[in-house]
């Protein structure tokens, strides 16, 4: 298993609707996760980033982390046309490495 | 300037060339970062530079890449005898510290290499 993976989608949805990401990971990545948005063409900007259990919000945007299961996901609520981008869920490395893994991401559209 | 900058934005070779890609940080981020994305994929790691430790070279593909950073701030990427392969966006980051628990690593806006 790859250290980070995503379903590269694409990934529909129709304005106003909540738009969720996922990404599982393995044992070789910490307890560190972010999600970057990638615009087609531009650079990474980081949107969220989690390291507890639980849940996390920031406006429209919800990181979910479960350690259990090993999975990480971003839910983006009453999502807008201008979030169409590619997300990316990347992690840090299991030893203090302060690399980030990244998985492949997900293309998003979001339709009007 | 206030974000991360690198030059060229675009760079055209022909195989077996040598390229130079340079990075300006942030003013003040002692952590940089080199990552490369390939049509259609996430970014890899290349090479991580933290303060005046050595660098983690363990991200670079082979001996024809290297990269040094010169007095803590501007990194130079150095691609020797080019492939068709390393075609790629080359993108470079930034952070304060390097430690990346809350510490946002600040992308530029990347160098797209072409090799014919």
């Amino acid at each position: 298993q790859k250290e980070v993976e995503q379903n590269s989608g694409p990934l529909s949805v129709p304005e106003g609707a909540i738009a969720s990401l996922n990404c599982t990971y393995s044992d070789r990545v910490s307890q560190s996760f972010f999600w970057y948005r990638q615009y087609s063409g531009k650079s990474p900007e980081l949107i969220m980033s989690i390291y507890s259990n639980g849940d996390k919000e920031d406006g429209r945007f919800t990181a979910q982390l479960n350690k259990a299961s090993q999975y990480v996901s971003l839910l983006i609520r009453d999502s807008q046309p201008s979030d169409s981008a590619t997300y990316l869920c990347a992690a840090e490395l299991q030893g203090g490495s302060e690399k980030l893994v990244f998985g492949k991401g997900t293309k998003l559209t979001v339709n009007p | 300037g206030a974000g991360v900058s690198q030059s060229p934005s675009n760079k055209v070779t022909e195989k077996g060339k040598d390229v130079e890609l340079r990075c300006d940080p942030i003013s003040g981020h002692t952590a940089l970062y080199w990552y490369r994305q390939s049509l259609g994929q996430g970014l890899e790691f290349l090479i991580y530079f933290q303060g005046n430790s050595a660098p983690d070279k363990s991200g670079l593909p082979s001996d024809r890449f290297s990269a040094e950073r010169t007095g803590g701030s501007v990194s130079t990427l150095t691609i020797q005898r080019t492939q068709q392969e390393d075609s790629a966006v080359y993108l470079c980051a930034s952070s304060a510290t390097g430690s990346s628990l809350g510490d946002t690593q600040y992308f530029g806006p990347g160098t797209r290499l072409t090799v014919l």
